[in-house]
């Protein structure tokens, strides 16, 4: 069932400002954690994932950070720009299993 | 060329009748799934196919039939439409079961009045 939420349901940046997305999770069986980005009238697309054994992982402006301790994942995205609004997606993976969905965080970038 | 293709993009029926979405992929993944996202955004998986064999089916009412002639395609038909069946619904695929990195399709927006 449904483990993964999200803390705030939407989240206006200045551009050119850095965006930080919350997610709480409550499965600690979790093997991995996701993030995907989902733009109006399209697919999700995936932006990057951390291994359970982690706590923070880089990719092209974005930062992950798995906090165990408090079951707690955040995506920050540096120097935001028009194109990254969107609605952002946390998710978790349970081995065996697949990877389930949270509510989302819509991200909008004011110019 | 589309890596994930769904048709049709916008469905509008009426209830009680039979409907079917079609999936296709190009990428050669072994694993395609079926979500269904409500007017609320939450992104549920309904099914997983592996090689053409169900692997996850996620509590989802008999209606909705999946079925995969190839590892390729993976359609959805539902039968007896009801006023909640409205959502958008959305093939993906992965190259494997339990891969992280899912590509998804554009989305099927089917309303059911």
């Amino acid at each position: 069932g449904e483990s993964v939420g999200l803390h705030l349901p939407t989240l206006s940046v200045q551009e050119g400002d850095n965006s930080i997305i919350n997610c709480a999770y409550s499965n600690s069986a979790s093997d991995y954690f996701i993030w995907y980005k989902q733009e109006s009238g399209k697919g999700p697309q995936f932006i990057i994932d951390i291994r359970s054994n982690m706590d923070k992982r880089q990719g092209q402006r974005v930062t992950v950070l798995l906090n165990k301790t408090v079951k707690h994942l955040s995506l920050q995205i540096a120097a935001t720009q028009p194109g990254d609004s969107a609605v952002y997606f946390c998710a978790e993976n349970i081995p065996g299993n697949q990877f389930y969905f949270g509510t989302g965080t819509s991200l909008t970038v004011i110019p | 060329d589309t890596a994930v293709s769904q048709t049709p993009k916008y469905l509008v029926t009426q209830m009680g009748n039979d409907k079917s979405i079609k999936c296709e992929q190009n990428l050669g993944h072994d694993t395609m799934y079926w979500y269904k996202q409500d007017s609320k955004k939450f992104l549920k998986i309904m099914f997983s196919y592996n090689n053409k064999e169900l692997i996850i089916n996620e509590t989802v009412p008999n209606r909705f039939s999946p079925k995969s002639p190839d590892k390729a395609h993976l359609n959805l038909h539902i039968n007896s439409l009801e006023l909640g069946d409205s959502a958008v619904y959305f093939c993906a695929s992965s190259l494997r079961h339990g891969d992280t990195e899912a590509f998804f399709g554009q989305g099927t927006r089917l309303t059911v009045v």
